[in-house]
């Protein structure tokens, strides 16, 4: 298996932009979860899916944030409009609900200028 | 919620020597206890992982125990290489929901 695919790995943009980080689950897995890692706040949990659907949006920092999971081999972290605070690495990871395991990307590390 | 604390936050040996890193967590529903490594601008990689109904796990060079009384478990990496330098998050999890400790830095020198 390929592993969790993200893409951009690097994004950079100006502040006020939308932005769009993409997610490919491990075919197979029933959970998938967004974090975001700065130095300051260490790994936080933004918002996970069970079987596509969003349980715990909670880590979310506000409304300009929103994921999406239109399909169990696909995930979006959208947000618009981003500002330079939003500069951190994006991890997205999946997992099986039942043995809780949990598999990480390879990130997507964003600058807002 | 669960608050899980790390120790130390930087840690320096030299080759062939052993590392410990230790954790404890607050919730005692967490039931499920991996250890993730995670190297200069890569994701944070799964090396080994305990469940509470066990005390001890050990893979080759790498070895975890749970203390469930006390509520702290600790990572063993022993005959240390320069390739085990990395960041290490210890995390608690219960119900699907993963706590991550705040990393330790381990440099292993040659």
């Amino acid at each position: 298996d390929a592993g969790v695919i993200q893409s951009p790995r690097h994004e950079v943009t100006e502040m006020g932009q939308e932005v769009t980080l993409r997610c490919k689950p491990i075919s197979g897995h029933n959970s998938l979860f967004w974090y975001r890692q700065t130095m300051m706040r260490g790994l936080e949990l933004l918002i996970y899916f069970n079987n596509n659907v969003p349980i715990d949006d909670s880590g979310m920092p506000e409304d300009r944030f929103s994921a999406k999971m239109p399909n169990a081999s696909f995930s979006t972290l959208k947000i618009q409009p981003s500002e330079p605070r939003d500069s951190a690495v994006y991890f997205c990871a999946s997992g099986w609900i039942n043995t809780g395991e949990l598999f990480f990307g390879e990130g997507s590390r964003l600058t807002v200028l | 919620g669960e608050n899980v604390e790390q120790h130390p936050s930087t840690l320096s040996v030299q080759e062939g020597d052993s590392a410990v890193i230790k954790c404890t967590y607050s919730d005692s529903a967490s039931n499920y206890f991996p250890w993730y490594k995670q190297e200069l601008g890569k994701g944070p990689q799964l090396i080994i992982d305990i469940r509470s109904n066990v005390g001890e796990k050990k893979d080759q060079r790498i070895a975890v125990t749970l203390n469930k009384t006390a509520k702290h478990f600790s990572l063993h990496i022993t005959e240390t290489q320069p390739e085990d330098s990395a960041v290490y998050f210890c995390a608690a999890s219960k119900r699907n929901q993963f706590y991550f400790g705040t990393g330790t830095s381990l440099t292993v020198i040659p």
